[in-house]
């Protein structure tokens, strides 16, 4: 049973950019959380998405930053017009439900660097 | 403000001694209560959890323990092994309706020497 897939692994964008990051979630996973996480820091929470719907987007930056799920394919985090700051490791997780009981499993992140 | 306070940054240990990773919390609707491990180049994998109404979880030579009244909770990493050297976090969610979203500490990197 393959864990979550995340493509690219590495991603280098020049200024001004557009910076495509995919997650495949597990199989039968409809829950998918994304995080960044900056350099020697923790994870911050992004967005959480279910199939087609995007529940709660609190954590991403209203300018530039966009998440989908769709009913078929990937979910995807897109940035727009990519500035320094941008640059982190994005790590999605994903879950069967929401319990607690149910937690959520990474992939191994894109790490997005921006000359 | 940080939401998870994670102690300390950093932890170097001598193989087979005890790890112990602390963290507290301020909100009192937080109800599950995960560690994760993190190795370089790879997302973090969940180690252990807990929820608030035990006081302590022991997987294998990893035990959390958990304060409800100090808000605190701890892991504890018995007989350390170089192979533990990694990244652990902490972290706390709340059921708000469907959402798990995670709240997680800056992080404690451990190194175990040989």
């Amino acid at each position: 049973n393959a864990g979550v897939m995340q493509n690219p692994r590495h991603l280098v964008r020049r200024r001004g950019q557009e910076a495509r990051l995919r997650c495949s979630p597990m199989k039968g996973h409809s829950h998918v959380y994304w995080y960044r996480q900056l350099p020697e820091e923790g994870l911050k929470f992004m967005v959480y998405l279910q199939k087609e719907n995007i529940i709660d987007e609190s954590g991403m930056p209203k300018e530039r930053f966009s998440a989908e799920f769709p009913k078929e394919g990937p979910s995807i985090l897109r940035i727009q017009q990519v500035v320094r700051g941008d640059s982190a490791a994005y790590f999605c997780a994903s879950s069967p439900g929401t319990g607690s009981s149910q937690p959520q499993h990474f992939g191994d992140g894109t790490r997005l660097s921006i000359l | 403000q940080q939401q998870v306070k994670q102690s300390p940054q950093s932890l170097i240990v001598q193989k087979g001694g005890i790890s112990i990773i602390n963290c507290a919390y301020e909100n009192t609707a937080f109800d599950y209560f995960p560690w994760y491990q993190q190795f370089p180049g790879k997302g973090p994998a969940l180690l252990i959890a807990i929820r608030p109404d035990v006081s302590e979880k022991k997987e294998g030579r990893f035990t959390i323990s958990f304060n409800k009244s100090a808000k605190q909770f701890s892991l504890h990493i018995m007989d350390s092994q170089p192979g533990d050297s990694a990244t652990y976090f902490c972290a706390a969610s709340k059921g708000a309706g469907n959402n798990r979203k995670l709240i997680w500490g800056l992080g404690t990197s451990l190194a175990v020497n040989p």
